[in-house]
């Protein structure tokens, strides 16, 4: 199994420019999770989702962020407009009922 | 409020020198409490899940306890390879699969 893939895996943008962080959940996980991490606040939950359908979105800081998942394979993360505050690693995990998360490796974004 | 507090933030140890790491939580009926390893530059990696007081879990240097406020991170005679940030997570009952972070010990350990 290649566990949990994300892309990119950095990513640099100008303020004010769309950006979108792409997931792939491992196979069978029927739960998905998108996280962020900075040095302040450490790992924060933005959204999850059970079977595709969202859950629970409190976590999202705005609304120019938004999330998606068309399908059991794959999860968008998108924020329009970027601010250089967005500047952080964002983490997706993905699990079965009552296991533990996999990680992917994250991607590190940077607002300039 | 659920909440999760870890302590220390940091934590430098010289090779062979055993200690323990803190995680106190606050939750509405714990489901799990879980325990990760995180390496610069990754993310973080599943260690443990602990499910009731009094459980233990162990996996070579390390060995997690829970009591019904706390839970323990012991390693025992640690190797510079054990150098990363531990982080501790619950899961309340209620939440389904959600599970809440805490800031987690950066753990360094000498050769």
């Amino acid at each position: 199994d290649a566990g949990v893939i994300q892309s990119p895996r950095h990513e640099v943008t100008e303020m004010g420019q769309e950006v979108t962080l792409r997931c792939k959940p491992i196979s069978g996980h029927d739960y998905l999770f998108w996280y962020r991490q900075t040095m302040m606040r450490g790992l924060e939950l933005l959204i999850y989702f059970n079977n595709n359908v969202p859950i629970d979105d409190s976590g999202m800081p705005e609304d120019r962020f938004s999330a998606k998942m068309p399908n059991a394979s794959f999860s968008t993360l998108k924020i329009q407009p970027s601010e250089p505050r967005d500047s952080a690693v964002y983490f997706c995990a993905s699990n079965r009922l009552g296991g533990g998360y996999t990680f992917g490796s994250g991607t590190r974004l940077t607002v300039v | 409020e659920d909440q999760v507090t870890q302590s220390p933030e940091a934590l430098r140890l010289q090779e062979g020198e055993s200690s323990s790491l803190n995680c106190s939580y606050t939750v509405s009926g714990l489901r799990g409490l879980f325990w990760y390893r995180q390496d610069p530059g990754k993310g973080p990696e599943f260690l443990f899940t602990l499910y009731s007081a009094g459980e233990e879990k162990e996996k070579e240097r390390l060995k997690a306890t829970l009591t019904k406020k706390e839970s323990f991170l012991h390693i025992t005679a640690p190797k510079p390879e054990d150098s990363a940030t531990y982080l501790c997570a619950v899961q309340a009952r209620s939440s389904a699969s959600k599970i809440i972070f805490g800031s987690g010990t950066r753990l360094s350990i000498r050769p």
